[in-house]
């Protein structure tokens, strides 16, 4: 059972360069997260999708976006990349919006020059 | 001011000590509370939940939450240096929220042998 899986787990981008972070589940979950973790601040959510179908601004949005290909992928992509989001993302999923316990991938971490 | 409020550390240990780790908030419809553990270059995983007021053991781990104080503690006996990580604490209220779990910044505590 892999549970989430996250990939690249590791990618350098120069200053102005897109990519996007694939996030998969096989748990059959509803609710899926974007989070960056930077050192001092904790978890702060980017995005999120609390159910297949809808997505929604969560606290630090601003520099992504996301697509919730289907009820197992959630993608988030940075259109271009700046120093700022040099940070350790994790992708998370839930049974649903009420369930108390989170799964989280292994995390991408990235590297903007 | 934060919902959530955690100390980020460290908290140094020994090997053996008793360890406190502690929360506090100000949403009083939280009544889901956890605590998630991550350990270096990983993702957080859940270690204990509790269910509004009242304690919870787990082998040598108990979770408190004093709802009245708006405050939750983490203790560990018999602390081991695998227990060396970063613990979060993080609440939910009774429906849940769209936006998932509502996390503090994380304590990294370190035993030392």
């Amino acid at each position: 059972n892999a549970g989430v899986t996250q990939t690249p787990k590791f990618q350098v981008l120069k200053t102005g360069q897109s990519m996007t972070l694939q996030c998969a589940q096989d748990m059959n979950h509803n609710s899926m997260y974007w989070y960056r973790q930077d050192p001092g601040m904790g978890l702060r959510l980017i995005y999120y999708s609390a159910s297949e179908g809808t997505t929604d601004k969560g606290e630090v949005p601003n520099g992504y976006n996301v697509s919730r290909l289907n009820k197992r992928e959630f993608s988030l992509r940075l259109e271009s990349a700046a120093p700022s989001q040099t940070s350790v993302y994790f992708c998370a999923s839930k049974l649903g919006t009420a369930a108390t316990e989170a799964f989280f991938g292994q995390g991408t971490r990235l590297t903007v020059v | 001011q934060k919902e959530v409020e955690q100390d980020p550390g460290p908290l140094s240990v020994p090997e053996g000590a008793i360890v406190s780790l502690n929360c506090t908030y100000s949403n009083s419809a939280f009544q889901y509370f956890m605590w998630y553990r991550q350990y270096s270059r990983k993702g957080p995983e859940l270690l204990m939940y509790t269910y509004s007021s009242g304690n919870k053991e787990d082998g040598r781990f108990t979770a408190q939450v004093d709802k009245s104080s708006k405050y939750i503690s983490l203790f560990i006996r018999d602390s081991q240096p695998s227990d060396s990580a970063t613990y979060l604490c993080a609440m939910l209220t009774a429906g849940g929220g769209a936006d998932g779990l509502t996390f503090g910044k994380g304590t990294h505590l370190i035993i030392q042998p």
